[in-house]
């Protein structure tokens, strides 16, 4: 079955460190990845996805994200965080066909000044 | 171009109640996402459209919920005889079409009392 571990649960960095989500996902093919975050009483946003091709890739915001099938993993990484980023952060896979998304999770990320 | 956009915002209600809530995706866009999100998890996957049909259900969604999507535009969620376990966040998302980017809404937070 489908599935995606958010190992993490709470990370918390002071603002200007870098910072790395991690994400393991299950999944018998190619898989479609995603990283969404929400803030307090938002909903989700799209930071980046994979979907084939260069296994870095990059998103909004200073995020960038790789795919590594041997790992079966799909790490976030931003090399300086701000004290805006400070949200959840879940990770996703997406099952074709229908195209429904299976979430990690989530990992909440606080931000010291 | 306004986004995807839920009503209610909040929902208060008493157990044994129905509710009903409405989604209205991004013009044009095909694909129409249920989830729902509990305190701490990440969202899980309801049900989906394509354009008026309904396509997928999850085992989540038992014979008191029920969703429409009437000539391909906006859609409701309708939860009969609410339990307190129905206690969430109500996601909806939507996209073009297959494989794209799955836009979120700002989410209906319900509470049984």
């Amino acid at each position: 079955a489908q599935s995606v571990t958010q190992p993490d649960i709470h990370i918390t960095v002071s603002e200007g460190a870098s910072l790395e989500l991690r994400c393991n996902y299950s999944y018998g093919a190619t898989p479609y990845l995603f990283w969404y975050v929400q803030s307090p009483g938002q909903g989700l946003q799209l930071l980046l996805k994979y979907f084939s091709g260069d296994t870095l890739v990059q998103g909004i915001k200073g995020f960038e994200a790789e795919f590594k099938r041997s790992q079966s993993s799909f790490n976030l990484r931003k090399p300086s965080v701000h004290w805006s980023d400070a949200a959840e952060y879940f990770c996703a896979v997406g099952v074709k066909n229908t195209d429904k998304l299976i979430f990690g999770t989530g990992t909440r990320l606080q931000v010291f000044p | 171009d306004t986004g995807v956009s839920q009503d209610p915002r909040h929902k208060i209600t008493k157990r044994g109640q129905n509710v009903t809530f409405r989604c209205d995706p991004i013009s044009e866009h095909n694909r129409l996402y249920w989830y729902r999100q509990t305190l701490g998890q990440g969202p899980e996957f309801l049900t989906y459209f394509q354009n008026e049909a309904q396509l997928e259900k999850s085992r989540l969604l038992s014979d008191r919920f029920s969703a429409e999507r009437p000539k391909g535009s906006f859609s409701t969620l309708e939860i009969q005889r609410t339990e307190q376990g129905d206690s969430a966040m109500y996601l909806c998302a939507s996209s073009p079409s297959g494989r794209e980017t799955q836009y979120f809404g700002p989410g209906t937070r319900l509470l049984v009392l």
